[in-house]
């Protein structure tokens, strides 16, 4: 069955940088694409961008360009996401989900940002 | 930025029928682009409702059920459950941000 499973909390202070993985297994890594979103507390969803996890292609909201990078490797059928410059309101749930309808979502991963 | 907007909150008893508006534009919904519904129970992941407007995926309960028109987009719960207690979300794809938007949420609490 398909999985998504990501990495595990973190705890960050403002400036920093933060990534999570999101490894991928059920099906063939490269036919889909991978989004990120993420639900800060109490907040809606908010969509980060997306890597084609075929040719490698991105597309990143406008709110986050520039301090998002999304990666793949797809030796490791893994994905990344990464968020540097990171300020209080970046403290949210990250999660990642699988092709255009996101139909797969990991489990979620908790980044909080406090000094 | 370009946004869906929903009620933010909906209540019916059990057994009863509600519905949740997803508003959007001429860049999103009006532009013909497919809309999604999540349900997220409260500390899960969301789980896709609906795709590609009104279809469901395996194990989704015929109760639910989709449909759009213009630039907005609807879902109904029809025999309403206490399990149904939940945020909804709708989704889109968004032309003029080439880029995927949701909608801002709804609450739906089963009395």
């Amino acid at each position: 069955q398909v999985q998504l499973v990501q990495s595990g909390a973190e705890v960050k202070k403002p400036g920093a940088s933060v990534r999570v993985s999101c490894k991928a297994s059920g099906y063939t890594f490269t036919t889909y694409a991978m989004h990120w979103v993420r639900q800060a507390p109490g907040q809606r969803l908010e969509w980060m961008g997306w890597i084609s996890a075929g040719n490698g292609n991105t597309k990143y909201s406008e709110k986050f360009q520039g301090r998002v990078t999304i990666t793949r490797d797809t030796s490791a059928s893994t994905a990344y996401m990464e968020l540097s410059s990171l300020r209080s309101e970046d403290t949210a749930v990250y999660y990642c989900a699988r092709g255009e309808d996101f139909i797969y979502w990991g489990q979620g991963t908790l980044v909080t940002v406090s000094s | 930025q370009s946004v869906l907007t929903q009620p933010p909150s909906v209540s019916g008893a059990p057994g009863q029928r509600v519905t949740i508006s997803c508003t959007g534009s001429s860049s999103n919904i009006g532009a013909r682009y497919d809309v999604h519904w999540y349900q997220q129970l409260p500390g899960t992941a969301p789980k896709l409702l609906l795709s590609g407007n009104s279809n469901r995926p395996s194990g989704v309960p015929d109760r639910f059920s989709g449909s759009k028109s213009g630039t907005s987009a609807a879902l109904a719960i029809t025999g309403l459950q206490a399990e149904d207690e939940a945020d909804y979300y709708c989704q889109s794809f968004d032309s003029s941000l080439t880029g995927y938007v949701f909608g801002t949420g709804t609450k739906v609490t089963v009395l």
